[in-house]
């Protein structure tokens, strides 16, 4: 079976630089995925990691280790828009199925 | 470009009555197609994945089925809906291989009376 944890809620300022971390046990592994979600709308993907290392897109970037089970997300240059929910996804081996964290809420405060 | 079209986006229906939504994908052949479910404040939980013409694998046991009849139809049913069956419906797919980045339909908010 496969866990997924990561914090429910955080808080950061406009302009500020947020970390959102991701611990996972899974008995397979191809790949950690980071999805945004907005209030009463369908996850978007933004971010995936298969090997170790940091990967960058613009003002987002996410980080894997694969040994240590963990990930993380950093947003940098926070916007207003940035407020939503962030679900951190691993995808097993087996026909490319994912299993979801419950999400970590971010409020962007001005 | 691919697309993905969910419906219907809202529906509130009582308990013991039949459930049809349908998804269907464009501009890619043979994709992997996924139902998953979300609880209020909760991650998603994957119910039924399909990996070709009338493939379905369960992933959970309830009163939900899951029909391919199409390469890029996914169609999820119930004969009679409970009151724990209410959420919201997120049908998805993905290339089937490499990177399998899930691309999301809009969704559809079940309410069970």
């Amino acid at each position: 079976g496969q866990n997924i944890d990561q914090p429910t809620e955080m808080t950061a300022t406009e302009g500020a630089i947020v970390q959102i971390n991701c611990t996972y046990q899974t008995s397979g592994f191809n790949g950690l995925f980071w999805y945004q979600q907005h209030a009463g709308e369908a996850p978007t993907f933004l971010s995936y990691n298969v090997l170790d290392g940091l990967e960058e897109k613009g003002r987002f970037s996410s980080f894997l280790s694969r040994s240590k089970g963990y990930s993380y997300l950093l947003l940098k240059e926070l916007q207003m828009k940035d407020s939503a929910s962030y679900l951190c996804a691993v995808c097993n081996t087996n026909a490319g199925k994912s299993t979801f964290g419950d999400g970590t809420t971010l409020t962007v405060k001005p | 470009s691919q697309t993905i079209h969910q419906w219907p986006a809202t529906l509130v229906q009582p308990v013991g009555s039949p459930l049809s939504l349908e998804c269907t994908v464009e501009g890619t052949s043979n994709p992997n197609l996924y139902w998953y479910r979300q609880a209020a404040g909760r991650g998603l939980q994957l119910l039924f994945y399909s990996v070709g013409i009338g493939q379905i694998s369960s992933e959970v046991p309830q009163n939900l089925s899951a029909s391919r009849p199409q390469d890029r139809q996914f169609i999820l049913s119930s004969k009679k809906l409970l009151l724990s069956d209410s959420g919201f419906y997120l049908c998805a797919w993905s290339l089937a291989s490499g990177a399998n980045v899930l691309t999301f339909g809009a969704g559809s908010r079940l309410t069970v009376l």
